[in-house]
Formats: C-alpha cells, structure tokens, sequence
C-alpha cells in the first residue's frame, strides 16, 4: 500500500536529549512537511522540504532539525534546544507545486520523561 | 501572522441533522482544503477547492470555496455516528509560498 509511515508511535524524552522521529513516504512525492499540533490548536508548520538536500524552515523551526537525503524519508530531529516538545508531530507529503494538497501520517506523540 | 478563524469551535449534533461550519481569512486565498481527524491519527483530506464560487460534494460533505475568496463552507448532510472527529480547515494564500496555514478546527459531536 501506498502512504506515509511515522515512526515511533510514542516516544519519550529525557531532559537534554535530542531524539528523532521518522518519516517514510512511498508515493513518489516532491514535497514534504513537519507540523506540530498542540491540543485544541489547529497544525503549526515547523520544516518543509521541496526537493531532495534542500529544506526550508517554517513557523516554528527553533529546537528542532531536519534532514532530505532521499526522496522517501524526512527525519525530524527535537533538539534539547527545544523547552516544550510534549506535542503530536505530523509529517506530510505532497507531489509538488503550489497547488497540491498534502497527505499525512498518522503521527507520533512525543512525551517529556 | 496569516491566520483563518474557524468556527464553530465545537458542535454536538443529533445523529440525522446536518452540520455546517465555516472559516475565514482576511486575505485572498487561491485554494482551501478540508481536512478530518480522528483521536491519536493524523487528518484525512476530505475536499479540495481551487477555484472561487467552486462547489464540491463527497458523498455526504459539500463545501464550497466562497466568491469573495476569503472564506469557505464545509456541510455534511444526515449525520451518524462516524462523523464524530474533529474537521480542519487549510489554505494557501499568495503570501505562503505554497505552504498551508490551518484553523484551529471544529471538534463534532453526534448523539446516537
């Protein structure tokens, strides 16, 4: 089946430790994105990438990093940098251009220990 | 920043009634998106909408991209019990670069 594959579902965090989470895309698409999504708000763009060994940062991107070495994969690394990261992480893909929608995982939720 | 307002913010229903929510934005957008999501899941695109005064249905949902491009209209017809989730509502304006800002969502309810 085609889709877009987070890993782990659950994840948690000690204090100063940086940890990644995975994202895997077998649909052939351009485009992918990491959101974050806080309770009762609406999905906040943190890094965005268009092409491979490019990306570009979003609205949030302080604490966190990324990497695109290949066109199916979009780890998104939470730094310790990063003071607030319980959250749900959601990584999106999309074929490209201005005008098409995107597609997303099933999210993993990240925990503070 | 760019932001949309949408509302209501929740909804409880009686399974057979229709529903119909809205968002808004203060700038022109060039596409808007309708989005569910389930607890612990990530959303699922429901409609998508490119053109202004565009009407599209999915089985039971229509949503219309308003005239005036600045808002757009989410309906679903004869609820059940499945509907229940939370709907979101994304855009792309021409400021975004492509990128899709979100509302903040509009959690339903359906009472059997």
């Amino acid at each position: 089946d085609g889709g877009i594959t987070q890993s782990p579902k659950y994840l948690f965090r000690k204090e100063g430790q940086n940890v990644t989470l995975s994202c895997e895309q077998n649909l052939n698409h351009d485009a992918m994105y990491w959101y974050r999504q806080d309770p009762g708000q609406g999905l906040r763009l943190i890094y965005y990438s268009q092409i491979v060994n490019d990306f570009q940062k979003g609205d949030i991107a302080e604490g966190y990093s990324v990497s695109r070495e290949k066109k199916e994969s979009f780890p998104l690394t939470v730094t310790s940098a990063q003071k607030n990261p319980t959250a749900f992480y959601l990584c999106a893909s999309s074929i490209g251009g201005q005008y098409q929608p995107q597609h997303f995982g099933d999210g993993t939720r990240l925990s503070i220990l | 920043g760019q932001q949309l307002n949408q509302s209501p913010q929740s909804m409880f229903i009686q399974e057979g009634e229709d529903v119909s929510m809205n968002c808004t934005s203060s700038s022109i957008f060039n596409t808007w998106l309708w989005y569910k999501q389930d607890p612990g899941e990530g959303p699922v695109l429901l409609i998508a909408l490119y053109k202004a005064g565009e009407l599209t249905s999915n089985g039971r949902l229509t949503a219309q991209f308003g005239i005036t491009r600045k808002d757009s209209f989410l309906n679903i017809s004869a609820s059940i019990p499945s509907d229940v989730g939370i709907y979101f509502c994304a855009g792309r304006w021409a400021g975004s670069q492509g990128n899709l800002i979100f509302g903040k969502g509009t959690k339903l309810s359906v009472k059997p």
